[in-house]
């Protein structure tokens, strides 16, 4: 499949375990935020998004905070499978006509 | 639904060389983007289409360049290919411009050059 980074921070986690992926970013203007999956041979997958407006938001099995103090975003997946094993990325935006500006992704392993 | 299309997967070209990708989005969306994706990089932004106009631009030289048809099929092309251009190029289509919050971008497979 597609190498989609080689240097990339990896967090290896148990299966069932849960997982939590660590964004820091850089804009304090920015005001939305998207996390995307991609796997090996694949595009980036949307995840879940958050606005500024709010500190938190769930989906199923997963949890994104926001930080705005500190600039930080994280992403929370609950009872990791093995499916989870991909790239991770963040990404935020500024309101209006911005385009999305990604960080440099985390590689989650599974170990099963 | 179909989802985003990129044409061809894999390509290789010599420096000097140009080259043309294409990306059919999502039937019915209007908005489309590049992106460069490579390991030092990460995923860059390249430009965005909407109803065949180019709405945002990434800092990349002039080289890159791109264009959208009335079906919202896109284009981009690289000319002068340099080693430097050798990534994973991806494609994403929305309903709406990206920067309106109120849609999701969904990404093609990509299309992985390698310059030599």
């Amino acid at each position: 499949g597609e190498s989609v980074g080689l240097h990339l921070p990896t967090l290896s986690v148990q299966e069932g375990d849960n997982s939590i992926i660590n964004c820091a970013y850089s804009n304090s203007a920015s005001d939305y935020f998207i996390w995307y999956k991609q796997e090996s041979g694949k595009g980036p997958q949307f995840i879940i998004d958050i606005r500024s407006n709010m500190d938190k938001r769930q989906g199923q099995r997963v949890t994104v905070l926001l930080n705005k103090t500190v600039k930080h975003l994280s992403l929370q997946i609950a009872a990791t499978q093995p499916g989870d094993s991909a790239v991770y990325f963040c990404a935020e935006s500024r309101s209006g006509n911005t385009p999305l500006v990604f960080g440099k992704g985390t590689r989650l392993s599974v170990i099963a | 639904k179909a989802g985003v299309t990129q044409t061809p997967r894999y390509l290789i070209k010599t420096r000097g060389q140009q080259v043309t990708l294409s990306c059919s989005p999502i039937s019915g969306h209007r908005s489309v983007s590049w992106y460069q994706q490579t390991p030092g990089q990460g995923l860059q932004f390249l430009f965005e289409y909407f109803s065949e106009t180019q709405r945002n631009k990434g800092n990349f030289p002039g080289r890159f360049s791109g264009r959208q048809f009335s079906n919202s099929r896109s284009e981009m092309n690289v000319s002068t290919l340099e080693l430097g251009d050798s990534a994973l190029y991806l494609c994403a289509s929305s309903l709406v411009p990206s920067g309106s919050r109120t849609d999701t971008q969904y990404f093609g497979p990509g299309t992985r050059l390698t310059v030599l």
